[in-house]
């Protein structure tokens, strides 16, 4: 089955720092990929999604994330971290084909340090 | 425009006891989908709606739950006879018409629920 790698479930930078999170999906045939942003007490916000169109993904809030086939991976990046990007993030897959429901990573607790 | 909407936010119950938990899905949206969110199992589907189609019940952990959707519109997920591992947030989400993988989907708060 279709499923996704959230690589570290806690990641720390400090404010102004890069933000890296990191997801690999394991298929053969590229699936669909998704980054949510959970934040306390709230329901997912989608952040980006791939679509096959750009490798290079551009979102919400100053997120991007690329898609790399030969690495199979689809890491989320911000250039510069704020305190209020401190949240949980979550990579999810959709398989080409008929499935519509979203096959979740476990998650990566984001804390932003002053 | 208003957002999925989840009622109860909060519900604490007694093992054994059946519970139900509902979703208003975004004015217009055809696709509703049902995951939960626990400590021990992350988040996971459970159930998913598109239309007047017949459900995708591939999620749904045993035959305890069970969920409708009455219109077209709002979502019942029943739990019946519940566990303590039934504790969890469930989370409800719709999105656009068109049915495409790529429809972004739209998350409710979540209805947290405890079984004692």
């Amino acid at each position: 089955a279709q499923s996704v790698t959230q690589l570290g479930s806690h990641v720390s930078v400090s404010e102004g720092a890069l933000v890296l999170l990191r997801c690999n999906y394991s298929s053969s045939v590229p699936p669909y990929l998704f980054w949510y942003v959970q934040y306390p007490n709230q329901g997912l916000q989608l952040l980006l999604k791939y679509t096959s169109a750009a490798t290079l993904v551009k979102g919400i809030n100053g997120f991007e994330a690329e898609f790399k086939k030969s690495e199979t991976s689809f890491h989320l990046t911000k250039p510069s971290a704020h305190m209020s990007d401190a949240a949980e993030y979550f990579c999810a897959v959709i398989p080409s084909g008929s499935a519509r429901q979203l096959t979740f990573g476990s998650g990566t607790q984001l804390t932003v340090l002053p | 425009g208003a957002g999925v909407s989840q009622s109860p936010s909060n519900k604490v119950t007694e093992k054994g006891k059946d519970v139900e938990l509902r979703c208003d899905p975004i004015s217009g949206h055809t696709a509703l989908y049902w995951y939960r969110q626990s400590l021990g199992q992350g988040l996971e589907f459970l159930i998913y709606f598109q239309g007047n189609s017949a459900p995708d019940k591939s999620g749904l952990p045993s035959d305890r739950f069970s969920a409708e959707r009455t219109g077209g519109s709002v979502s019942t997920l029943t739990i019946q006879r519940t566990q303590q591992e039934d504790s969890a947030v469930y989370l409800c989400a719709s999105s656009p018409p068109g049915g495409a993988p790529t429809d972004t989907q739209y998350f409710g708060p979540g209805t947290r629920l405890t079984v004692l």
